[in-house]
């Protein structure tokens, strides 16, 4: 089945370490990704998107994808965290093109400690 | 920007209570979704809509109806409520997709349901 797969439920790092959470799809195309996130108590927000073109892409808030045809990976990074980046991160994907509907990861819960 | 609301942020039901969940969004976007949030199952699709009168269930549909006699607006019904339904509802919005940039969803704060 197409899907994305977040291998990390739960992720610490130390406030001004850098951050990596790992996305990894498994479409036959290249399809399109989306990385949300989840602060508490609210809905989620899109922090970037990857359709075509340049694999590395730059979103809101600092953060940054890069799209790996060969490791079917789009990992989020950020080089130095903030405590207020403590939220739930979701990975999402769909095929490109066609009306066919996205699926989410399970998240990854980032916390962060001073 | 986009707005998705919704009705409630926090509701305490009954079991076997008709439970109406309402979802309003105010960028005239075809497509509505609604999804259920569960700690280590992520969100999974219950319904989504595509255009007004219509929609589509998804991963999850059973227990849930859905209406929508409006482009603005998406309802969550749930018949008889259950104690397994407890979890937090999401809604959200995209404008039509099928064209790059326009698969982005926007999502509504949830609304945190218990059936007691």
């Amino acid at each position: 089945a197409q899907s994305v797969t977040q291998p990390d439920i739960h992720i610490t790092v130390s406030e001004g370490a850098s951050l990596e959470l790992r996305c990894n799809y498994s479409y036959g195309a290249t399809p399109y990704l989306f990385w949300y996130v989840q602060s508490p108590g609210q809905g989620l927000q899109l922090l970037l998107k990857y359709f075509s073109g340049d694999t590395l892409v730059q979103g809101i808030k600092g953060f940054e994808a890069e799209f790996k045809r060969s490791q079917s990976s789009f990992n989020l990074r950020k080089p130095s965290v903030h405590w207020s980046d403590a939220a739930e991160y979701f990975c999402a994907g769909k095929p490109s093109g066609g009306y066919q509907k996205v699926t989410f990861g399970i998240g990854t819960k980032l916390q962060v400690i001073p | 920007d986009v707005k998705v609301t919704q009705s409630s942020r926090y509701l305490v039901k009954r079991t076997g209570e008709k439970v109406f969940l309402e979802c309003v969004q105010d960028m005239d976007h075809e497509n509505m979704f609604w999804y259920r949030q569960d700690p280590g199952l992520g969100l999974r699709l219950i319904y989504f809509s595509y255009d007004v009168k219509m929609k589509e269930k998804g991963d999850i549909p059973e227990g849930y109806s859905v209406s929508r006699e409006k482009k603005e607006r998406f309802s969550l019904i749930l018949e008889s409520a259950s104690t397994n339904q407890t979890s937090m509802y999401l809604c959200a919005s995209s404008p039509l997709s099928g064209r790059p940039g326009t698969d982005t969803q926007y999502f509504g704060p949830g609304t945190r349901l218990t059936v007691l």
